[in-house]
């Protein structure tokens, strides 16, 4: 079936380095994409969205970059600070027509700032 | 504060005995959700509700059961929880307009032995 996956299961970045978190989906009619950070004991938290009709949204600190063309969605994060240690999950979601309330999770990047 | 309540945090269980796992959202959601997280298979969705009295299932629905009484509550029921129901398990809600996604509760840690 389909599914989002993730290129690299653990990530490790020194403090105040960027971090890159890349995520390959491929249900082409995904139309919404969600980027959640989830800590040690918590559920997943909202980071940011993109929809498919833009390539880029930028917020404090972070940025998605989507790419249509080969169904690759990227997450970074500037100047990454301890607190920025979790696990990153990528989610799709298909729209009214694919049920508009499923989000496909990915399986989730641990992300490590080492001081 | 907005949040979604999910109780209890930690549950041990046995083999067969009814359970039921409760969710609360004071953000005035219609959407609402269950997952599980599990190490290696991520967050799978169980069911959904759409509104008051609206429920369908997710991806891994057998088992369990939900109901959707009131737009705030959304619990889960476990009939006869068996050991492969042991998980973490996660309720979420949202409004109509995805965007900002869902917002997730801090999470059910259930063993069933």
């Amino acid at each position: 079936g389909e599914s989002v996956g993730l290129h690299l299961p653990t990530l490790s970045v020194q403090e105040g380095d960027n971090s890159i978190i890349n995520c390959a989906y491929s249900n082409s009619a995904s139309d919404y994409f969600i980027w959640y950070k989830q800590e040690s004991g918590k559920g997943p938290q909202f980071i940011i969205d993109i929809r498919s009709n833009m390539d880029k949204r930028q917020g404090q600190r972070v940025t998605v970059l989507l790419n249509k063309t080969v169904k690759h969605l990227s997450l970074q994060i500037a100047a990454t600070q301890p607190g920025d240690s979790a696990v990153y999950f990528c989610a799709e979601n298909m729209g009214v027509t694919g049920g508009g309330n499923k989000l496909t999770f990915g399986t989730g990047t641990q992300l490590k700032v080492e001081l | 504060e907005a949040q979604v309540t999910q109780n209890p945090r930690y549950l041990i269980t046995v083999t067969g005995k009814k359970l039921t796992v409760t969710c609360s959202q004071n953000m005035n959601h219609e959407y609402m959700s269950w997952y599980r997280q599990d190490p290696g298979l991520g967050l799978r969705q169980i069911y959904y509700s759409m509104n008051v009295e609206v429920t369908d299932k997710g991806d891994v629905p057998e088992g369990y059961k939900v109901s959707r009484k009131e737009k705030r509550n959304f619990p889960l029921i476990l009939e006869s929880p068996s050991p492969n129901q042991t998980s973490l398990y996660f309720c979420a809600s949202r409004n109509r307009d995805r965007g900002g996604g869902y917002t997730f509760g801090s999470g059910t840690r259930l063993t069933v032995v």
